[in-house]
């Protein structure tokens, strides 16, 4: 089915520990995002990229930095990990940047200890 | 920060309509109003959004005031399934057109 896939699903790091999270979309969608939900919060955007070759700091973008390798492709990646980037992390992608819904992946689970 | 204002919860009956309210008292002429909801831990879903008029779709619909200042989304006929966090967002097309998501409405539909 067409949408929005994020691997892994769950992780635990080490302090220190550095990781990517990836992101592919298959519906042809220009725009890509990251978003952080932290329990019992709402989310929180981290990066977003426009369209490809671009890419904007959202909300709360310490600690990470991020890739659009290509059109379906937007990664994250914690450098040195810490427990307060334990979080769920979605992405998002949608077709505009404006006048269109996102469609958010199932969400990556990562626990740092 | 997020520029609307929802309650932390609401109940609804079974069957009945799900009437959820959004302040968005400064809003924008070009920014639109969006719901999103999110049933548990799952990545949130687009509802519908609208700028100006009503707008319906098969799953909900949209009232926006004449002002602009509030709007309420519609669940026309409940069902435990809809029991999820609704978000009302205003999306600033100045800002890259970005979602910035508030608290939410924790909706809990009873039988």
């Amino acid at each position: 089915n067409a949408g929005v896939t994020q691997t892994p699903k769950f992780q635990v790091l080490k302090t220190g520990q550095s990781m990517t999270l990836q992101c592919a979309q298959d519906m042809n969608h220009n725009s890509m995002y990251w978003y952080r939900q932290d329990p019992g919060m709402g989310l929180r955007l981290i990066y977003y990229s426009a369209s490809e070759g671009t890419t904007d700091k959202g909300e709360v973008p310490n600690g990470y930095n991020v890739s659009r390798l290509n059109k379906r492709e937007f990664s994250l990646r914690l450098e040195s990990a810490a427990p307060s980037q334990t979080s769920v992390y979605f992405c998002a992608s949608s077709e505009g940047w404006l006048n269109y819904g996102y469609t958010f992946g199932s969400g990556t689970r990562l626990t740092v200890v | 920060d997020a520029k609307t204002t929802q309650p932390p919860s609401m109940d609804c009956a079974e069957g009945r309509a799900a009437n959820l309210p959004c302040n968005h008292s400064t809003i924008s002429g070009n920014e639109y109003v969006y719901w999103y909801r999110q049933i548990h831990s799952q990545g949130p879903q687009y509802i519908i959004h609208g700028l100006k008029n009503n707008e319906t779709n098969e799953m909900a619909s949209l009232i926006i005031t004449e002002d602009r200042k509030s709007s309420t989304l519609i669940l026309p006929h409940a069902t435990l399934r809809d029991t999820a966090v609704y978000y009302c967002i205003v999306r600033d097309p100045n800002q890259g057109g970005k979602l910035i998501f508030g608290q939410g409405t924790e909706l809990s539909v009873k039988p």
